[in-house]
């Protein structure tokens, strides 16, 4: 299993906002930004959101992040067909001299 | 605009050696302030990051594949390369190289990916 948790899958409707968890501990979400990722079936994972709550260049701001303590949201609005993906977040794990760790994904669906 | 390219062997039996290339094009793997990466991804399942190189040369690596990873960096073919030693059939997966914009996960830049897969 992840070491950070996320919910296998989400679903939403299209226009309407959806917001995606990530759970971890103090050694990653509690004292590390987070990253999200969108995954299309096959290819390669996309960047989304990068150091907790910063778009990269020409991510809508529709894509949003944030953290509270040991857990970090993505969230979604203005749902459109095409966001319908897996989605994975990541982020820096202080234990065991350090290395990056990924949620399980999360299965969107846009009913 | 920076792009990145695996290439390496695709079909291997357990015990092998698996040797991977990540050519960086548009760009170069000795630009400050990034760090190299490789990640993997079974079939149908989630991904795992394997381990990364600076352009210092120095490495952090999986806890969990520390024992069998080596990530090295040629600077003169603009390449980073990994190889993983004993595979099994649990080590098929694509494998990925990005490059991290914060050292911290943050991976901006992917190569499109390879299948590597472990078989008797």
């Amino acid at each position: 299993q992840s070491v950070l948790t996320q919910p296998p899958s989400a679903s939403a409707t299209p226009g309407q906002r959806v917001t995606i968890s990530c759970s971890g501990s103090s050694s990653n979400i509690g004292s590390n930004p987070v990253n999200w990722y969108r995954q299309l079936p096959g290819t390669a994972p996309k960047l989304l959101i990068y150091s907790t709550n910063q778009r990269p260049s020409g991510v809508p701001d529709r894509f949003s992040g944030s953290k509270s303590g040991t857990s970090a949201s993505l969230a979604i609005s203005g749902l459109q067909s095409e966001d319908e993906a897996d989605y994975y977040c990541a982020a820096w794990d202080d234990s065991l001299n350090g290395h990056v760790v990924f949620g399980g994904g999360t299965k969107l669906t846009v009913l | 605009q920076l792009q990145l390219q695996e290439s390496g062997s695709g079909l291997m039996n357990p015990l092998q050696t698996l040797s991977l290339t990540c050519a960086v094009g548009g760009g170069s793997v000795s630009s400050g302030g990034y760090s190299w990466s490789w990640i993997r991804q079974p079939p149908g399942k989630g991904l795992e990051w394997i381990g990364c190189i600076f352009q210092t040369g120095s490495t952090d690596y999986n806890p969990s594949l520390k024992s069998r990873v080596t990530i090295s960096l040629d600077t003169s073919k603009n390449q980073f390369s990994l190889k993983l030693t004993s595979i099994t059939a649990a080590d098929t997966a694509v494998y990925f190289c990005a490059r991290d914009r914060s050292g911290l996960g943050a991976f901006d830049i992917w190569g499109q990916g390879t299948m590597v897969t472990v078989s008797s």
